[in-house]
């Protein structure tokens, strides 16, 4: 079964500064996607980006920015010029390709808190 | 384009008392996820339903719990005889594809008390 392991429970950051979230995960399937989601207070889930595991570049979204080692089964995200807004849980997410599609599975996040 | 509505929002139900939760795909969307998220904890796969259709209930409790999508209408996700354990945020995605973005709805606080 994949695992997907966040193994930084919390973390803060100064704000205009940048820092990296890690997440690592198990799988013994070649074709897979990868995300990270965002869940702020209000708890809505919002996708922050989105990896496919062909692609050998990493995915970047305006100041979110992935480090993908498909090798090393790795997934950072790196977070440029940090904002109050981005204070929020964010969730590292693994889904398999064709065979076992559809469902994603979830680390148990890590808490970013951003300092003014 | 509305996105993924689930109601109702807030849900308190007694222990041994049905729960329904009901969530509406983004227009387009005919692939519907059910999650569930603990306190301080990572969300859980359920089920997953295609129009008419259980794909995989791999993550679904094998007694209590029930979902469907019909053909018309919402998803539903059933909890019967609910315990205190059952208390958490439900949360329903849908997709276009198997392959594609899955997009969250708000989520559904369930309380038992």
């Amino acid at each position: 079964a994949q695992t997907v392991t966040q193994s930084q429970p919390e973390m803060s950051v100064q704000e205009a500064e940048t820092v990296t979230l890690s997440c690592t995960y198990d799988t013994s399937e070649s074709d897979y996607y990868l995300f990270w989601y965002k869940q702020p207070p209000s708890r809505q889930m919002i996708l922050v980006i989105r990896q496919e595991a062909y692609k050998q570049q990493n995915a970047t979204e305006n100041r979110f920015s992935v480090n993908f080692q498909k090798a090393a089964k790795s997934f950072s995200l790196k977070i440029s010029d940090s904002q109050l807004g981005d204070a929020a849980m964010y969730f590292c997410a693994y889904r398999g390709g064709f065979a076992n599609a559809g469902k994603s599975t979830f680390g148990d996040g890590t808490t970013l808190t951003v300092k003014p | 384009n509305a996105g993924v509505m689930q109601n109702p929002r807030h849900l308190v139900r007694r222990r041994g008392q049905e729960a329904r939760l009901r969530c509406s795909p983004m227009k387009g969307h005919s692939h519907v996820y059910w999650y569930r998220q603990l306190p301080e904890e990572g969300l859980k796969f359920m089920v997953y339903l295609q129009k008419e259709n259980i794909i995989d209930e791999s993550g679904m409790p094998k007694e209590r719990f029930s979902a469907e999508f019909p053909k018309e209408g919402p998803s539903i996700l059933r909890i019967q005889q609910v315990v205190r354990g059952d208390s958490a945020a439900y949360f329903c995605a849908s997709s276009s594809g198997t392959s594609e973005t899955q997009y969250f709805g708000p989520g559904t606080r369930l309380l038992v008390l």
